[in-house]
């Protein structure tokens, strides 16, 4: 147990929908990373919050959101959902910031119909 | 900017042989490099981690990973291989900076046969 929770487990939903993806980072950690895993891009980088504030952005869509909020859980919102949005989506986090390792969640497993 | 590739992207080997992944970066700054495996249906776990306190890395479960500059490579081993082994593996390299981000490979499937 890696101790960064991920709800829900797994999401099904319609195309054109709008879902939220939660993230509890390990209690301490104030950087949350959000990864996107499927089988035709692998693992990719979304988005980094660190202590509330957004300071990295990688391959995110415009439909794709995210927060971090004062508690330090996160939250990634993705909106007018298409099929190839069906993927894996992991959160992880970091003490701070860099070159620290990540401990990743279980992540939330996300299927558009 | 930070890459890294993984050869093969499958692997098998029998039970009680050396495993061995492959993988090699590029880096324009000093690399922190990982190793992550994930088991079916599950997140990634951190296996070990370089940060250029040692080449030579020993991570969790017996894996170890030795890092040469001269060929940009941070392969992964373990003398012998268990049953328990059998996961998909990620090489990463950190973005670098204040960011953080990880890059990964495309990841090795490891199969361990009896």
């Amino acid at each position: 147990d890696s101790g960064v929770t991920q709800t829900p487990k797994h999401l099904i939903t319609a195309t054109g929908q709008r879902v939220t993806l939660r993230c509890s980072p390990r209690s301490g950690d104030l950087s949350v990373y959000w990864y996107q895993q499927s089988l035709d891009q692998g693992l990719q980088f979304l988005i980094q919050y660190y202590n509330g504030e957004e300071r990295a952005k990688g391959n995110i869509l415009e439909r794709f959101s995210a927060q971090q909020f004062p508690d330090l859980h996160s939250e990634l919102n993705l909106s007018s959902l298409e099929l190839g949005d069906s993927a894996l989506y992991f959160c992880a986090s970091s003490v701070d910031q860099g070159t620290y390792e990540q401990y990743f969640g279980p992540g939330t497993r996300l299927t558009v119909t | 900017a930070q890459s890294v590739t993984q050869l093969g992207s499958h692997v098998s080997v029998s039970e009680g042989a050396l495993v061995l992944l492959r993988c090699n970066y590029s880096s324009s700054v000093p690399p922190y490099l990982f190793w992550y495996v994930q088991y079916p249906n599950q997140g990634l776990q951190l296996l070990l981690k370089y940060t250029s306190a040692a080449t030579l890395v020993k991570g969790i479960n017996g894996f170890e990973a030795e890092f040469k500059k001269s060929e940009t490579s941070f392969h992964l081993t373990k003398p012998s291989a268990h049953m328990s082994d059998a996961a998909e593996y990620f090489c990463a390299v950190n973005h670098g900076g204040s960011q953080g981000n990880l890059i990964f490979g495309k990841g090795t499937k490891l199969s361990v046969k009896p």
